[in-house]
């Protein structure tokens, strides 16, 4: 059974850095073609795709948020961590991590974002 | 960035009706497109990937078709456990783009 959870502060402060944990089960992203994401989404409002990891420590980032992101992972733990610096009110949202299934085809690379956590509401306030 | 516009962005439709929701990309994704349904408060839930095919669990009242530009997602006989917001996603290229959602309401 695949289970992600999310973790990290409810609040911090402008110009802070947030860092989440994503802790999952079920899967290891030691496994060839197994990756993980993080998408967060402000309220009210549509999902944004944030920065993925793959098990061969390939990293992928939003170009808008690239400088300000770092994703790392710890498979001896089962755990991906997420690092935004400088954050701003702009980035109150609940962060998701996400279980990325990648699977080349003769048509290219497939990709499914099959299992997520339940998320993590961040408020970003003074 | 690939740009990805999804239409309408509410729609109102009753229990049996036969709905249709598209997205359309900024340019070619080729395939790489998936689906997702939400509910308030909770994750996405994957639907559709690779434009067409179903997510194993998914009840086959769901569909998608299209390719590189345009897309939809059909969705036959709505039930009740339907209305939700639904997006579309493009992986054809990093950074990966979700669409501003469709609401899907009673009607």
């Amino acid at each position: 059974q695949v289970t992600l959870r999310e973790s990290g502060p409810a609040l911090v402060k402008p110009t802070q850095t947030l860092t989440l944990t994503c802790t999952f089960s079920g899967f290891s992203l030691n496994t060839t073609d197994m990756c993980l994401s993080w998408v967060r989404q402000p309220p009210g409002k549509a999902l944004e795709w944030l920065a993925r990891i793959d098990w061969d420590d390939d990293k992928w980032y939003s170009t808008s948020l690239k400088t300000r992101l770092t994703i790392s992972k710890d498979t001896s733990k089962n755990q991906v961590v997420l690092t935004m610096t400088n954050m701003d009110p702009m980035d109150t949202a609940t962060y998701y991590c996400a279980r990325v299934l990648r699977r080349v085809t003769i048509f290219g690379v497939s990709i499914k974002h099959d299992h997520w956590g339940q998320g993590t509401l961040v408020t970003v306030s003074s | 960035d690939i740009q990805v516009t999804q239409s309408p962005s509410t729609l109102s439709a009753s229990v049996g009706d036969r709905v249709t929701i598209t997205c359309r990309a900024s340019q070619t994704v080729n395939m790489w497109l998936a689906w997702y349904q939400q509910k308030p408060g909770k994750a996405p839930k994957l639907l559709i990937y690779d434009a067409s095919s179903l997510e194993s669990g998914v009840p086959s009242r769901f569909s998608g078709s299209g390719s590189e530009t345009e897309f939809t997602l059909t969705i036959n006989s709505l039930r009740p456990d339907d209305f939700a917001t639904y997006y579309c996603q493009q992986y054809y290229t990093y950074p990966f783009t979700f669409g501003q959602g469709t609401k899907l309401e009673i009607k």
